[in-house]
């Protein structure tokens, strides 16, 4: 069970440039949560899905798409890279939450370090 | 304002002291309300949930105060291992997590 995992660990891009940040999952989980994380700032949610084929705007979306084209896939977009957007980025995942309540863990995967020039 | 609020720290105490986190947050709707724990260069990972009644997990307590939107984490008897940044998270439903920027804590032997 690897849980979930994140790819690539690292990235330069120069600014302009796009590039595709991937999240999988092997918990069967329903909900994906996409996060940037800067010094001073905590974790800020950028999109979110609920299930395949279906997602939603967090706290800061723009500049940010997103796709959940399967269950266990959960993918960031970059379009045109800014220097604003250097950043870790961690996915996470969780199962609803049950009957009576409206949460349930989120497990994260290891992040990504990007770096915008 | 920020809507979960934490003192940053650094936190530096000797090992087997006891330490003390609080935390404050603004929507008094939030309905859920937990602490992470993220090594350095590392993933958040839950620590524990923070109930109304005050739960206890070894030598962690957490206590939550509605009427004065407070939450609060103490670790007695800290060991080395306790080193890390400590989030304070509150949930206003629908999945969504809101978190402080965390409280840096270094546990000298």
């Amino acid at each position: 069970n690897a849980g979930v995992t994140q790819t690539p660990k690292f990235r330069v891009l120069k600014t302009g440039q796009s590039m595709t940040l991937l999240c999988a999952q092997d918990m069967n989980h329903e909900y994906m949560y996409w996060y940037r994380q800067d010094p001073g700032m905590g974790l800020r949610l950028i999109h979110y899905s609920v299930g395949e084929g279906t997602t939603a705007k967090g706290e800061v979306p723009d500049g940010y798409n997103v796709s959940r084209l399967k269950k266990q896939n959960f993918l960031l977009g970059l379009e045109s890279a800014a220097p604003s957007q250097t950043s870790v980025y961690f996915c996470a995942s969780s199962y609803p939450g049950t009957s009576g309540s409206t949460y349930n863990e989120q497990f994260f995967g290891p992040g990504t370090r990007l770096t915008v020039l | 304002r920020k809507e979960v609020e934490q003192d940053p720290g650094p936190f530096n105490v000797p090992e087997g002291a006891t330490v003390a986190f609080n935390c404050t947050y603004s929507n008094s709707a939030s309905q859920s309300f937990f602490w992470y724990r993220q090594d350095c260069r590392k993933e958040p990972k839950l620590l524990m949930s923070v109930y109304s009644s005050g739960n206890e997990d070894g030598r962690f307590t957490a206590q939550l105060n509605r009427a004065s939107q407070y939450i609060s984490l103490l670790i007695r008897d800290s060991k080395l291992s306790d080193s890390a940044t400590y989030l304070c998270v509150v949930s206003q439903g629908a999945q969504k997590l809101v978190f402080g920027q965390g409280t840096r804590l270094t546990i000298n032997p």
